[in-house]
């Protein structure tokens, strides 16, 4: 079964930095993408970044680039989130999700939610 | 980037009946590899999203089959046949032909 468990979520000042994990279990980890998602307080949802199998690769949302980082280590078989100077509409359930666009492979941690605010 | 407009973005239900909500791309989702990649997900109250639909009409397991999708190019549409009360929730469309994937705005459906 496909386990996947953020952690790292809290409140944080405008400005300030937090590291997201994600432990993933159930799947062979090191042959996937991995995936991150927010979504903001009664709002719908925002694909934030997205890393290749070897981490070779990354992409990013417009509004998340330069201050967000995504990264794994395969030999933990974790994905993280390193947001730096977060801002208030950063605030969100961050999901941690393992998905596949052209199989039928979709996965979704319970979320972890970070609070940007003074 | 690609915007994706769903409509109605609420849409009440009666128990039995059907529903449909559609979705439309502001760039055709044809992927070079031939694919559509046109996912549909569902998100009840409380719950993560799950995703019901991939490559526009593809179920993902163990998902109803009274869900089921169509369209091409730009104009999607999901299809619930006849609608259960487990199927309150927020529906979202979402392209993965290019980065960034984005999602529609949403579509909450309640029964009546």
């Amino acid at each position: 079964e496909v386990q996947l468990v953020e952690s790292g979520g809290g409140l944080v000042q405008p400005g300030g930095s937090l590291r997201l994990a994600c432990a993933a279990s159930g799947f062979i980890f090191s042959s996937n993408w991995m995936s991150w998602v927010r979504q903001a307080p009664g709002k719908g949802l925002e694909w934030v970044a997205n890393i290749k199998e070897d981490g070779g690769e990354m992409y990013y949302v417009d509004s998340v680039k330069g201050r967000f980082t995504i990264s794994r280590d395969n030999a933990k078989n974790s994905v993280y989130l390193q947001m730096n100077s977060l801002r208030g509409e950063d605030t969100a359930v961050y999901y941690c999700v393992f998905i596949a666009r052209g199989t039928d492979i979709d996965n979704w941690g319970r979320g972890t939610l970070v609070t940007v605010s003074s | 980037d690609v915007v994706m407009t769903q409509s109605p973005l609420s849409l009440p239900v009666t128990l039995g009946q059907p529903a449909s909500i559609s979705c439309r791309s502001s760039q055709s989702l044809v992927h070079s590899d031939g694919n559509t990649y046109l996912n549909w997900f569902q998100q009840r109250p409380g719950q993560s999203p799950r995703r019901l639909i991939y490559k526009v009409s593809d179920r993902d397991s163990g998902v109803p089959d009274r869900f089921s999708g169509s369209g091409s190019g730009t104009d999607f549409t999901l299809k619930i046949s006849r609608v259960e009360a487990e199927d309150v929730g927020v529906y979202y469309c979402m392209q993965a032909r290019q980065w960034p994937w984005t999602f529609g705005q949403g579509t909450k459906m309640e029964i009546k």
